[in-house]
């Protein structure tokens, strides 16, 4: 069936440090793809998302591309901030249901 | 503009009481799913829900949970004989009338249940 898969965390790094998350996705035919962040006590606020191979997502310095050939969408920071501490998730979204299918998340905590 | 609004924010049960969570979509929703999302572990699907009519709940427990959405006033998800593994956050989600693969899910803050 249907799967995400991101790297586990907890990640924790330093102030503009740069950031790799990874996550691999298992679908039929070719899903939409989603970052979601969850800050501490909150609800899932969309990131990024991306539709078709070889799209680039971006919002608030994060990227992820969809890389169809490694099934694929890593995301990535170049700098990251205090701000950013936060749970990232992963989701897809494939075949003709709406549902979506989630990563377990990685939590991220970055020191100043 | 609200977004989606679930409540309570926090929800405290016995065991063996009810839980009644609502969600009220946003503007120009008519879809409706539902999430849960229990401590160290990713979101599940429960269900997905149209006005008056329920599409998917392929992910909801065989017995004591059920969901309804009606024509009138919010979505809620109802949870009878409550115990301590349904302890969790509930999330829901909306989106438009128009098949969007591409996202267009709205999620709200979610509602934290304690059976206790």
């Amino acid at each position: 069936g249907d799967s995400v898969t991101q790297m586990e965390g907890p990640v924790t790094l330093s102030e503009e440090a740069f950031l790799t998350i990874n996550c691999t996705y298992t679908a039929t035919g070719y899903p939409s793809l989603f970052w979601y962040v969850q800050y501490p006590g909150e609800g899932l606020q969309l990131l990024l998302k991306a539709t078709k191979a070889d799209d680039k997502g971006s919002n608030k310095g994060f990227e992820a591309t969809y890389r169809k050939e490694t099934t694929s969408f890593h995301l990535e920071k170049g700098s990251v901030q205090v701000s950013d501490s936060a749970v990232y998730f992963c989701a897809a979204n494939a075949g003709n249901n709406r549902k979506l299918i989630w990563g377990l998340g990685t939590s991220l905590a970055v020191n100043p | 503009n609200a977004g989606v609004m679930q409540n309570p924010r926090h929800l405290v049960r016995r065991r063996g009481q009810e839980a009644r969570l609502r969600c009220s979509p946003m503007k120009g929703h008519s879809h409706v799913y539902w999430y849960r999302q229990l401590p160290e572990e990713g979101l599940k699907f429960m269900v997905y829900l149209q006005k008056e009519n329920i599409i998917d709940e392929s992910g909801m427990p065989k017995e004591r949970f059920s969901a309804e959405f009606p024509k009138e006033g919010p979505s809620i998800l109802r949870i009878q004989q409550v115990v301590r593994g349904d302890s969790a956050a509930y999330f829901c989600a909306s989106s438009p009338l128009i098949e969007n693969r591409g996202g267009g899910y709205t999620f709200g803050s979610g509602t934290r249940l304690t059976v206790v």
